[in-house]
């Protein structure tokens, strides 16, 4: 069974940094792409960022690029999201998700953790 | 970025049809797929891929839920609705970087 587990959210003021992770199991992890895709409170969802399998290219939203980071740890099936300069606008569930092959869909998601940017 | 809109909510009758459409402003289609993918998401949950590429039905998915489409126009349809299928459902594509979604259809009962 595909489980990814997210931890690491909390609540930061504005300009803090704060990392988090995203551990899977169920599936060879190495072989698939990742995501991380973010809601906003009662809005919708907001792809921010992908890695490839291998982590020779990593994409970012434009509303996040520069400032957060996303990498991996294939050899501790473990997905992450360095945030730095952190915005109210960041406030949100962070979902990692998992890539369904070339197809671009994403065919597991997380549970989510919440983050909360305020002073 | 493409642009993916969805009407904000459908209203419809148990055991009846419920059509949710998504209009993009670029074509996303590419050598025979088009880059299409609908979700659920009920509150307090995570979304569920439902159907990828505009009409394949994801795994695990009952075959009440089908999906149409191609170029910029594309539709999830549900026949007949169950009073499990009250959510919000998502297009998206990923046709070209970033991958963008829909606003959202929330579905609901009469």
């Amino acid at each position: 069974e595909v489980q990814l587990v997210e931890s690491g959210g909390g609540l930061v003021q504005p300009g803090s940094s704060l990392k988090l992770s995203c551990v899977a199991s169920g599936f060879t992890f190495s072989s698939y792409n990742m995501h991380w895709i973010r809601q906003a409170p009662k809005k919708g969802l907001e792809w921010i960022a992908l890695i490839y399998y291998d982590s020779s290219n990593k994409y970012y939203a434009d509303s996040v690029k520069g400032r957060f980071t996303i990498s991996r740890d294939n050899s501790k099936n473990t997905l992450y999201l360095e945030m730095n300069s952190l915005r109210s606008e960041d406030t949100a569930m962070y979902y990692c998700a998992k890539s369904g092959t070339t197809r671009g869909d994403f065919d597991y998601w997380g549970q989510g953790v919440m983050v909360t940017v305020s002073s | 970025d493409i642009v993916l809109t969805q009407s904000p909510a459908l209203a419809v009758s148990l055991g009846q049809r419920a059509t949710i459409s998504c209009k993009t402003n670029q074509n996303v289609d590419y050598y025979g797929n088009s880059y299409m993918h609908w979700y659920q998401q009920k509150p307090g949950q995570q979304p569920k891929l439902l159907i990828y590429l505009a009409s394949n039905l994801a795994s695990g998915i009952p075959a009440r839920f089908s999906g149409r489409g191609s170029g910029t126009d594309f539709t999830l349809t549900i026949d007949p609705v169950e009073a499990d299928d009250t959510a919000t459902y998502y297009c998206q594509q990923s046709r070209n970087l970033p991958w963008t979604f829909g606003g959202g259809t929330k579905l609901e009962l009469k």
